[in-house]
């Protein structure tokens, strides 16, 4: 069974940074692409970025070009969102999604809600 | 890429049927057969219960169906139960170098 648990709820403040991480298990880690979609009461569902833990190849959506980092750790099968600093446009909730083509998302997260406030 | 175009909110009784509308452009939705949909209950994450416009993964029952025409796809729920309440989403493959759109997102009351 495909599962993907994401790390809990994180409380910041602006300019701070913030590592979230989503370990995945019930199948093979490398083989497909997985990334993360934010969840904002303007926005909706945006995806942010994906990543390929098999060669680590990425793609990012144009609004969080640079803005994020995602990273995969194959031997603990976790992929990571990072910002270097946070603001308070980041509050939102942030869900791990694995991605195939053509299909979409299969399986998510049951997500990491992140609050950055003074 | 701008959200796909989805209404706020849809009713309708026990046992009766209810189809959302998702509209997107000839770059997402019209210009390809890979639409999804996601089904969200408050508090939890989302789950696939279409693909590929029409078709289940296994688990979910055939009373969701989809189908879709020129720009615009639909999901049709049949049967309402009520845990079929909560929010859904489309998604639309938007090309090889570019990440999928969601719609913005419809709320299903079960009366």
């Amino acid at each position: 069974e495909v599962q993907l648990v994401q790390s809990g709820a994180e409380v910041k403040k602006p300019g701070e940074s913030l590592k979230i991480s989503c370990k995945a298990s019930g199948y093979l880690f490398g083989n497909y692409w997985i990334g993360w979609v934010r969840q904002t009461p303007g926005e909706g569902l945006e995806w942010m970025g994906v990543i390929y833990p098999g060669d680590s190849s990425t793609m990012y959506s144009p609004p969080f070009q640079g803005q994020v980092t995602l990273s995969a750790d194959r031997s603990v099968a976790t992929v990571n969102l990072h910002w270097r600093a946070l603001q308070a446009s980041d509050t939102a909730i942030y869900y791990c999604a694995r991605r195939v083509a053509y299909m979409g998302v299969d399986f998510w997260g049951q997500g990491t809600p992140v609050t950055v406030s003074s | 890429q701008s959200a796909l175009t989805q209404p706020r909110s849809v009713s309708g009784s026990l046992g009766q049927s209810v189809t959302i509308s998702c509209t997107g452009t000839i770059g997402d939705v019209g210009g390809y057969n890979y639409v999804s949909w996601n089904r969200q209950h408050p508090g939890k994450g989302p789950q696939l219960i279409l693909f590929e416009v029409n078709k289940r993964p296994s688990g979910v029952p055939d009373r969701f169906s989809g189908s879709k025409s020129g720009n615009t796809a639909s999901l049709t729920i049949s049967g309402l139960q009520g845990e079929d309440e909560g929010y859904y989403y489309c998604c639309s493959y938007t090309g090889e170098s570019t990440l999928d759109v969601f719609g913005t997102g419809t709320q299903v009351f079960v009366l």
